[in-house]
């Protein structure tokens, strides 16, 4: 039963555009989701996050939207630059700090 | 301030035989994370040691994985006897204190990619 659901597995976007990428999930008792970011060889690391009292959550360069009746989020990245390009997780946990992860987004960004 | 280190980077095993992988959280984190990530899926946890207590274990296959944390610092997961489902990236974490995940950030190591022939 996958709980958290990214169903784009890869996404390509130029250089100074918007990237969007999007995360659905089933348990309404979701209360908090975060983004991850992956490079290869690498381990996630944390990029931003935002609790379910709200719809919108903004720093720099990354916005995260929430849309609870729709149980759906999104990641915009405004502008995109080549060093964005990696893999994405998108994160839930239920009132802990045990996260389920959906199962990634691989973002290229060319020039 | 030092990451979590992880060892090994790489291991190939053969089907039925053991392997153990180490975890060195960041210095002062209570709280750490075993995560198994195969190839195509999100990291799922497999189990969350508070100290050197078992916090969360529910999703770790107990009759062939086993994890310690003896003195509440280092951490090693084992499996015994290996399966070829068991190939995956096993990724370690660590955050100050157990808490709500909004405010508690989890620190990832780079992962041990394990293939199991």
């Amino acid at each position: 039963d996958q709980q958290v659901k990214q169903n784009s597995p890869s996404l390509s976007v130029q250089e100074g555009r918007i990237s969007i990428l999007n995360c659905d999930y089933t348990n309404s008792m979701f209360d908090y989701f975060l983004w991850y970011k992956k490079y290869p060889a690498e381990g996630p690391t944390f990029l931003i996050s935002i609790s379910s009292i709200k719809d919108k959550n903004e720093d720099g360069r990354f916005t995260v939207f929430l849309n609870k009746s729709a149980k759906h989020l999104s990641l915009h990245i405004v502008p995109s630059q080549p060093g964005d390009s990696a893999v994405y997780f998108c994160a839930a946990s239920e009132w802990t700090d045990k996260l389920i992860f959906g199962t990634g987004t691989r973002l290229q960004v060319f020039p | 301030e030092a990451g979590v280190a992880q060892s090994p980077r790489y291991k190939i095993i053969e089907k039925r035989q053991s392997v153990a992988f180490w975890c060195n959280p960041i210095s002062g984190h209570a709280t750490l994370y075993w995560y198994q990530q195969i190839l195509g899926q999100g990291p799922k946890l497999l189990i969350q040691f508070q100290n050197n207590g078992v916090v969360d274990d529910s999703q770790l296959p107990k009759d062939r994985f086993s994890a310690e944390r003896l003195k509440g610092v280092d951490s090693t997961l084992k499996i015994q006897p290996a399966k070829l489902e068991d190939s995956a990236v096993y990724l370690c974490a660590s955050s100050r204190h157990q808490g709500l995940a909004g405010s508690n950030e989890q620190f990832f190591g780079p992962g041990t990619r394990l293939t199991v022939l």
